[in-house]
């Protein structure tokens, strides 16, 4: 099946500076990936979705200038966080629409910033 | 109105028991249904995927879809310790346009 992969697991930074975290689809190729971030306890946010090859979509809410996305390839999207802060300090997710329906998911990643 | 609506829960059951989890949603363009499985600090897992009324089974698990009620479930049969987690609805339109539940933390008790 459709695998997501996403890096890093786990990240500690200090406030003001910049953290990417990378997804990749392992075996397809996904045109469309979607960033999401997940607060304690609670339902996945989405953030924006990312389009190979052109300008990410961000949601309402969502600072395009603190949260950068990429999409330069078939197969990689990343996330770079800009000037970290404290609250940003969340659980960032990507997913893809994989293969046969559905959509597949990176393991996510955890960012604090100290 | 929330475009989803999943009772958070939380729901404890003892091992071996039968658990119905639930969504209901108000937009009836929504086509496709899906359950997913989020143990902590872990991505979600897609667990059943469907697009039509009636029932779909996989295993242990059953996925059940309403369309004239707006209503989801998901049934797990001969729970096992392993299955608590959170498990998230999540209903589509189909131009990409994702809705999430709120998710529903279970936990079977051994």
């Amino acid at each position: 099946g459709a695998v997501v992969s996403q890096h890093p697991s786990r990240v500690i930074c200090k406030s003001g500076t910049s953290v990417k975290i990378e997804c990749r689809s392992l075996d397809f190729q996904a045109t469309t990936m979607f960033w999401y971030r997940q607060f304690p306890k609670k339902s996945l946010m989405l953030m924006a979705t990312s389009n190979e090859g052109s300008k990410a979509t961000y949601e309402q809410g969502v600072e395009k200038d603190k949260f950068l996305i990429n999409h330069a390839s078939l197969t990689l999207s990343t996330l770079t966080v800009t000037s970290a802060h404290p609250e940003d300090s969340s659980f960032y997710i990507c997913s893809a629409n994989g293969q046969g329906g559905g959509y597949t998911f990176g393991s996510g990643t955890r960012l604090t910033v100290v | 109105q929330k475009e989803v609506e999943q009772d958070p829960g939380p729901l404890s059951v003892p091992e071996g028991a039968i658990v119905s989890l639930n969504c209901t949603y108000s937009n009836s363009a929504f086509q496709y249904f899906m359950w997913y499985r989020q143990y902590s600090r872990k991505g979600p897992e897609l667990l059943m995927y469907t697009y039509s009324s009636g029932n779909k089974e996989d295993g242990r698990f059953t996925a059940q879809v309403d369309k004239s009620s707006k209503y989801i479930s998901l049934f797990i049969r001969d729970s096992q310790p392993s299955d608590s987690a959170t498990y998230l609805c999540a209903i589509e339109t189909g131009a990409n346009n994702l809705f999430f539940g709120t998710g529903t933390r279970l936990t079977v008790i051994p």
